[in-house]
């Protein structure tokens, strides 16, 4: 299970509160995903990184903001204009897009829960 | 966009029997076909994908199988175990767009004894 990691486990949020969800890789990968998990609609895309200092939007940005300043980390913001923030929300990594091999690698999550 | 269905949404079987989840996709030239598997409380976690060179794939127990020309691609699990309770995932990936994987909305999938 060990590669990536994601930080805290649980947060708890205030509405109007910006939030920050904590990913990290040692896997020497270059893409990053993060997606949001609600129950009965299965993974949603939220952004992803190619390469470090850039980023694509994903299916479900808004509200949404993310940075990609260190190979290993690829930390999520939820913004007061997030309408639904709560969530369980993954983290993923995977070798370059240039390579024939696309298996996607999981963290554990982040329960978030707005008060 | 991709659009990704996935049947049934839940499934359960007798242990030993064997469950079967198709997933159909919209983009005709979509070229990689994962299934991952997610147990509660777990992250997911890849089982078996296949390439759109190939038309069928094993691995002790779980297959899948793809049929281009429909646009769908199956999950085949046999002499299924209690361990194998657990939410499935199809995610095609679409030839554009980098190294994007686009979900399915998941199979639940309950074994019993």
């Amino acid at each position: 299970d060990g590669g990536i990691t994601q930080s805290p486990k649980y947060l708890f949020r205030k509405e109007g509160q910006n939030v920050t969800l904590s990913c990290e890789q040692n896997l020497n990968h270059d893409a990053m995903y993060w997606y949001r998990q609600d129950p009965g609609q299965g993974l949603r895309l939220i952004y992803y990184s190619q390469i470090v200092n850039d980023f694509q939007k994903g299916d479900i940005a808004e509200g949404y903001s993310v940075s990609r300043e260190k190979k290993e980390s690829f930390p999520l913001t939820v913004t007061s204009a997030q309408k639904n923030p709560t969530a369980f929300y993954l983290c993923a990594s995977s070798r370059s897009t240039g390579t024939y091999y696309n298996e996607q690698f999981f963290g554990p999550g982040t329960r978030l829960t707005v008060l | 966009g991709e659009n990704v269905e996935q049947h049934p949404s839940t499934l359960s079987v007798q242990e030993g029997d064997s469950a079967v989840i198709k997933c159909t996709y919209s983009d005709s030239a979509s070229n990689y076909f994962p299934w991952y598997k997610q147990e509660l409380g777990k992250r997911p976690q890849l089982i078996i994908d296949i390439r759109s060179n190939v038309g069928e794939k094993k691995d002790q127990r779980i297959a899948v199988t793809l049929n281009k020309t429909a646009k769908h691609f199956s999950l085949h699990i046999t002499e299924t175990q209690p361990e194998d309770s657990a939410v499935y995932f199809c995610a095609p990936k679409l030839t554009g767009g980098g190294n994007k994987l686009t979900f399915g909305t998941g199979t639940q999938l309950k074994v019993e004894l």
